[in-house]
């Protein structure tokens, strides 16, 4: 049973104009929740987190918005540089339960020169 | 100050072996997981431990099996490999375990079974 879904496993977009990543979960105590950036080869790297307490967060070109009703986060880039091209996870955690990390599989983002 | 450290990076090993992997975490940080990345999966939780004890287990095997020592360096090991366990084998550290924390991980263990 995935907790945490990420439903587009790849998103191509030009230089310049915005990335969209979109994650959805299933398990209402998820409390807090993040977003990493893996390159090839690399471990994961954390890029910007949202509590459940606030429906935004924004770091620079990156802004995480959360929906709780819907159950539904996305994060926004903009504008989308070639660098950006990455896989980018999407994980959830709840904070009363000491529950590890729960990840999704993952959305390719490919940012075209 | 230094990040979270695995070593080996690459392993090959034969089907039948056993293997041993290691994750020195960030200083101060007492909570370490283990996650296995194949492709198309993503990331799968194996298990978290937080002050020399196991916290969390995911649903692996037996033949997975770690433990976590006094200075918070951790180790996990794989027994009776198949070739099915081929994969990036990823280390977090984290200052506490569960809770809104921050997860910093390693350069990751690539694991290949022939």
């Amino acid at each position: 049973d995935q907790q945490v879904k990420q439903n587009s496993p790849s998103l191509s977009v030009q230089e310049g104009r915005i990335s969209i990543l979109n994650c959805d979960y299933t398990n209402s105590m998820f409390d807090y929740f993040l977003w990493y950036k893996k390159y090839p080869a690399e471990g994961p790297t954390f890029l910007i987190s949202i509590s459940s307490i606030k429906d935004k967060n924004e770091d620079g070109r990156f802004t995480v918005f959360l929906n709780k009703s819907a159950k539904h986060l996305s994060l926004h880039i903009v504008p989308s540089q070639p660098g950006d091209s990455a896989v980018y996870f999407c994980a959830a955690s709840a904070s009363g339960g000491n529950t590890p990390l729960v990840f999704g599989k993952g959305t390719r983002l490919s940012v075209i020169a | 100050k230094a990040g979270v450290t695995q070593t080996p990076r690459y392993l090959i090993k034969t089907r039948g072996q056993q293997v041993t992997l290691s994750c020195s975490p960030i200083s101060g940080h007492r909570s370490v997981s283990w996650y296995q990345q194949t492709p198309g999966q993503g990331l799968q939780f194996l298990f978290e431990y937080f002050s020399e004890t196991q916290r969390n287990k995911g649903n692996f095997p037996g033949r997975f099996s770690g433990r976590q020592f006094s200075n918070s360096r951790s180790e996990m090991n794989v027994s009776t490999l198949e070739l099915g366990d081929s994969a990036l084998y990823l280390c977090a550290s984290s200052l506490d375990t569960g809770g809104n924390t921050e997860a910093f991980f390693g350069q990751g263990t690539r694991l290949t079974v022939v």
